[in-house]
């Protein structure tokens, strides 16, 4: 295990459909995050969990998103009823829980909404 | 409430030409500041954490400074493969864990 993993790296979807992305963290974090860029901004923090146990959501995280990481491992990030306005590359990053808290991010996942 | 400015937006260098990229933050306790690259379509990559005012760290050809308002990204006769853009974001103390970013500076360097 040398990274973050997500899957899928691409996808593209009508407007109205719902989709699911994974992050599969590095194995010795027990934290997860979830962020947000798009096109010439910083990446917008989602939400993140501590093992299996969501402790922060952002206002960003409208009803429509739900995340969920069951065992405490891998994670998982739904959209429903996708909007234009949810073309986005989604992030995963992952850290210790304690010590210098760097958060290493993997690849992404590029969402586009037609 | 907590802010990331960068600047410039954008910096063209030619090889070899040597510049700084800035990073001003307002947050209430910083708990760290980190630089990060990224390369079009992928994830930021880690570069460094610095913690406290005065703190340096070096890497290759990039040196990383803080203090208590900014902190600069010294490019030292840049490449052409330092061609990305520069994200700086804080890590506010209190209980948060998100990291804030800036917009990011993106850097060509042309040979």
């Amino acid at each position: 295990d040398t990274g973050v993993s997500q899957n899928p790296r691409h996808k593209i979807t009508k407007r109205g459909q719902n989709v699911t992305f994974r992050c599969d963290p590095i194995s010795e974090h027990n934290r997860l995050y979830w962020y947000r860029q798009t096109l010439g901004q910083g990446p917008e923090f989602l939400t993140y969990f501590q093992n299996e146990a969501q402790l922060e959501k952002s206002r960003l995280l409208s009803d429509r998103f739900s995340a969920e990481r069951p065992k405490g491992s891998f994670s998982t990030l739904e959209i429903q009823r996708t909007e234009q306005g949810d073309s986005a590359m989604y992030l995963c990053a992952s850290s210790y829980a304690s010590g210098t808290y760097e958060q290493y991010f993997g690849p992404g996942t590029r969402l586009t909404v037609t | 409430e907590d802010q990331v400015t960068q600047s410039p937006e954008a910096l063209r260098l030619q090889e070899g030409e040597s510049s700084s990229l800035n990073c001003s933050y307002t947050v209430s306790g910083l708990r760290g500041l980190f630089w990060y690259r990224q390369d079009p379509g992928k994830g930021p990559e880690f570069l460094f954490t610095l913690y406290s005012a005065g703190e340096e760290k070096e890497k290759e050809r990039l040196k990383a400074t803080l203090t208590k308002k900014e902190s600069f990204l010294h490019i030292t006769a840049p490449k052409p493969e330092d061609s990305a853009t520069y994200l700086c974001a804080v890590h506010r103390s209190g209980g948060y864990n998100k990291l804030i970013f800036g917009a990011g500076t993106r850097l060509a360097v042309h040979p």
